[in-house]
C-alpha cells in the first residue's frame, strides 16, 4: 500500500491563479479530509468527506472547493489563490470509526 | 465546546533527561486522544493513541501517555530524551459525535540539548 499520497510536494502560485492539490489513498478509507498547517495554529480542517459523493465544510473552507467522485481521490481546489493561503496542506484518510488516521506527506504552497 | 490546549509552545531538555509535554482537553463527550510527531519538513507520524481502553498508552520510540479523565489531561512522557526526538509534537483530540474532525493543539517544539 502506498498509503496517502499528495502531489505536488511544492508549489508557487501568483495571486489570482487557480490550482488543484491532489490527494489519493489506496486503503479503501471512507473518510478523507484536508488540513492546513500554519505556524502557531496547529492544523485546521478545511473540508472533509465521509464517502464518495459527500463533502462538507470544516473550520476554514473559504477559498477552497473539494469533490469526491471516487473513494480513492479527494482533490482540493484553490479558486483564486491569495497570499493568505500560503501554508502547508495535509490530506488525511481514516477508517470509519475515525480511530486510525493516516496523513499524507504534505504540499507546501506559496502564493506571491 | 471542544478544544485542546498544549501548555508549552517550546520545551528544551538535555539528552538523557526525561521529557514531559503537556496536553489538556475540554469536551462534553468521551474523547479519543492522539499524539503526533512532525520532524522538520516531514509529515505527521502517529506516536500513540487512546481510544477508551487502558489509560496508560505506550507508543513508538519509548514514548507513553496517560489519560486522566479527572484532570482532562493526556500528557506525553519519555524517560530519557534522545537527540532524534527533537521535533514538533501535536496533541490531537477527536470526539465521537459523528463529525469527521480532529482538534489539533498548537504544537510543542521539543529541543534536545547534547
Amino acid at each position: 500500500n502506498a498509503g496517502v499520497t499528495q502531489t505536488p510536494k511544492f508549489q508557487v502560485l501568483k495571486t489570482g491563479q487557480s490550482m488543484t492539490l491532489q490527494c489519493a489513498q489506496d486503503m479503501n478509507h471512507e473518510y478523507m479530509s484536508w488540513y492546513r498547517q500554519d505556524p502557531g495554529m496547529g492544523l485546521r480542517l478545511i473540508h472533509y468527506s465521509v464517502g464518495a459523493g459527500i463533502t462538507d465544510q470544516g473550520e476554514v473552507p473559504n477559498g477552497y472547493n473539494v469533490s469526491r467522485s471516487t473513494t480513492e481521490d479527494f482533490p482540493l481546489r484553490l479558486l483564486s489563490a491569495a497570499p493568505s493561503q500560503t501554508s502547508v496542506y495535509f490530506c488525511a484518510s481514516s477508517t470509519r470509526d475515525l480511530k486510525t488516521r493516516f496523513f499524507g506527506p504534505g504540499t507546501r504552497l506559496t502564493v506571491l | 465546546a471542544q478544544s485542546v490546549t498544549q501548555l508549552d509552545s517550546h520545551v528544551s531538555v538535555s539528552e538523557g533527561t526525561p521529557v514531559l509535554l503537556r496536553c489538556n482537553y475540554s469536551s462534553s463527550y468521551s474523547p479519543s486522544l492522539f499524539w503526533y510527531v512532525q520532524h522538520p519538513n516531514k509529515g505527521l507520524q502517529l506516536l500513540l493513541k487512546y481510544t477508551s481502553a487502558a489509560t496508560l498508552v505506550k507508543g513508538i520510540n519509548g514514548f507513553e501517555a496517560e489519560f486522566k479523565k479527572s484532570e482532562t489531561s493526556f500528557h506525553l512522557t519519555k524517560p530519557s530524551a534522545h537527540m532524534s526526538d527533537a521535533a514538533e509534537y501535536f496533541c490531537v483530540v477527536t470526539f465521537q459525535t459523528g463529525a469527521n474532525n480532529l482538534f489539533f493543539g498548537t504544537g510543542t517544539r521539543l529541543t534536545v540539548i547534547p
